[in-house]
């Protein structure tokens, strides 16, 4: 079936702009995870979704960064007044939550840069 | 607080040798553990996964990965290389309560010579 997928795959601002990037998950897959992977760095938790609801926000940098989940499918990160520290790759990623642990599948993720 | 170091920025070997990536992890409790592989313009891949029981687990690709409790310790191992498994290795902590969500270590660059 099909896989996570991330839309676009580049993403190219300028310092101040406002930028929306989209998280197709797999299908049935309740949760949803958004990291960041900046420049020879691993990737680094942002929010985590359980259907519609933001359960975990912690790794949310400041108050530019949001990201929404209407209707339990796709999800939107947005990134307010864009700073050239903001370039990095975000990385999305599904599961489904039974059980212990469940494996993470992730997208190939968006690349943002700001000029 | 959780946290993974991985040690090696950039590991070189050739086509047929034998490869081991290292990975160091700090947490509180009996950790769950992950190997990831990034291509470039792919997206993670997870290689293996550490829950409990047997400390050898067995992955994809011909990967197997090494659980040692008193070393903190959780090393990627592959018998012989090949120049497909160029890319970028993720070892991965992963929280228990909570999210759920991963913390990753810093990458390892393995480079394949013919």
């Amino acid at each position: 079936g099909a896989g996570v997928s991330q839309t676009p795959s580049n993403k190219v601002t300028e310092k101040g702009k406002y930028v929306e990037l989209r998280c197709d998950p797999i299908s049935g897959h309740t949760a949803l995870y958004w990291y960041r992977q900046s420049l020879g760095q691993g990737p680094e938790f942002l929010i985590y979704f359980q259907g519609t609801g933001a359960a975990d926000d912690s790794g949310l940098p400041n108050d530019r960064f949001f990201a929404v989940r209407p209707e339990g499918s796709v999800s939107t990160l947005k990134i307010q007044r864009t700073e050239r520290g903001d370039s990095a790759v975000y990385l999305c990623a599904s599961s489904t939550r039974q059980g212990t642990y469940n494996e993470q599948f992730f997208g190939p993720g968006t690349r943002l840069t700001v000029l | 607080a959780q946290s993974v170091t991985q040690p090696d920025i950039h590991i070189t070997v050739s086509e047929g040798a034998s490869l081991e990536l290292r990975c160091n992890y700090s947490y509180g409790a009996t950790p769950y553990l992950f190997w990831y592989v990034q291509s470039p313009g792919q997206g993670l891949q997870l290689l293996l996964k550490y829950f409990s029981g047997d400390t050898l687990v067995q992955g994809i690709k011909g990967f197997e990965a090494e659980f040692k409790r008193s070393q903190s310790s959780f090393n990627l191992r592959k018998p012989s290389v090949h120049w497909s498994d160029a890319a970028e290795y993720f070892c991965a902590v992963g929280r228990l309560t909570g999210a759920n969500n991963l913390f990753f270590g810093t990458g390892t660059r393995l480079t394949v010579i013919p």
